[in-house]
């Protein structure tokens, strides 16, 4: 049982450059997030779906698009990365979206856009 | 925006004492979360404390909440080397169905 696994774990890209980072998780969850952490911030919501075939966005979705193909997957796409986007991207899922149940993360993905 | 801080923002202590980390938040709450990070690693739920709750345990966890001072404290009793981390609250805000993180307390656990 891996829980939650997010592919690839370190990525550097010059500016400009596209790239999608998948999150696999094999608990059956209906819920799964995307979060950026920065130095100071915490972690910040990109998108975030509720099922499969749907999406929405979060605090932070600017840049970045989302994609809930199969249950378990959740792709999240730079189109066109900016330095601003260097950052260390966590993915989450959950049974519920209501809060009452824990998120389960995976280890990261550190991405650095020169 | 950030619902949550966290305070200190960094706490360093013997192993053996106990650590009191807090958590303030802004606006009224479903329940709140507590998480633990260790480095270069995602994040790990240790307990959420329900709006109508005061006081839970797990293990050698004790969380407080107060909703009048919109405050929650997270103390580690016996703290180990392994316990060297950074831990965050997260609030479910009523009506957003979000988890919403504070910036974290990183604790430091001296052998």
């Amino acid at each position: 049982n891996a829980g939650v696994t997010q592919t690839p774990k370190f990525r550097v890209l010059k500016t400009g450059q596209s790239m999608t980072l998948l999150c696999a998780q094999d608990m059956n969850h209906e819920y799964m997030y995307w979060y950026r952490q920065d130095p100071g911030m915490g972690l910040r919501l990109i998108h975030y779906s509720v099922g499969e075939g749907t999406t929405a966005k979060g605090e932070v979705p600017d840049g970045y698009n989302v994609s809930r193909l199969k249950k378990q997957n959740f792709l999240l796409g730079l189109e066109s990365a900016a330095p601003s986007q260097t950052s260390v991207y966590f993915c989450a899922s959950s049974y519920r979206q209501e809060g009452n149940q824990p998120q389960h993360f995976g280890d990261g993905t550190r991405l650095s856009i020169l | 925006s950030q619902q949550g801080e966290e305070d200190p923002q960094a706490l360093s202590i013997q192993e053996g004492e106990n650590a009191t980390m807090n958590c303030s938040y802004k606006t009224s709450i479903n329940n709140l979360q507590w998480y633990r990070q260790n480095s270069g690693r995602g994040l790990v739920h240790l307990i959420l404390i329900r709006s109508n709750e005061r006081e839970k345990h797990s293990g050698r966890l004790r969380v407080t909440l107060d909703t009048s001072k919109k405050s929650s404290s997270l103390l580690i009793t016996a703290s180990r080397a392994a316990d060297t981390a950074s831990y965050f609250c997260a609030t479910v805000i009523q009506g957003a169905q979000k988890l919403v993180f504070g910036q974290g307390t990183r604790l430091t656990i001296n052998p």
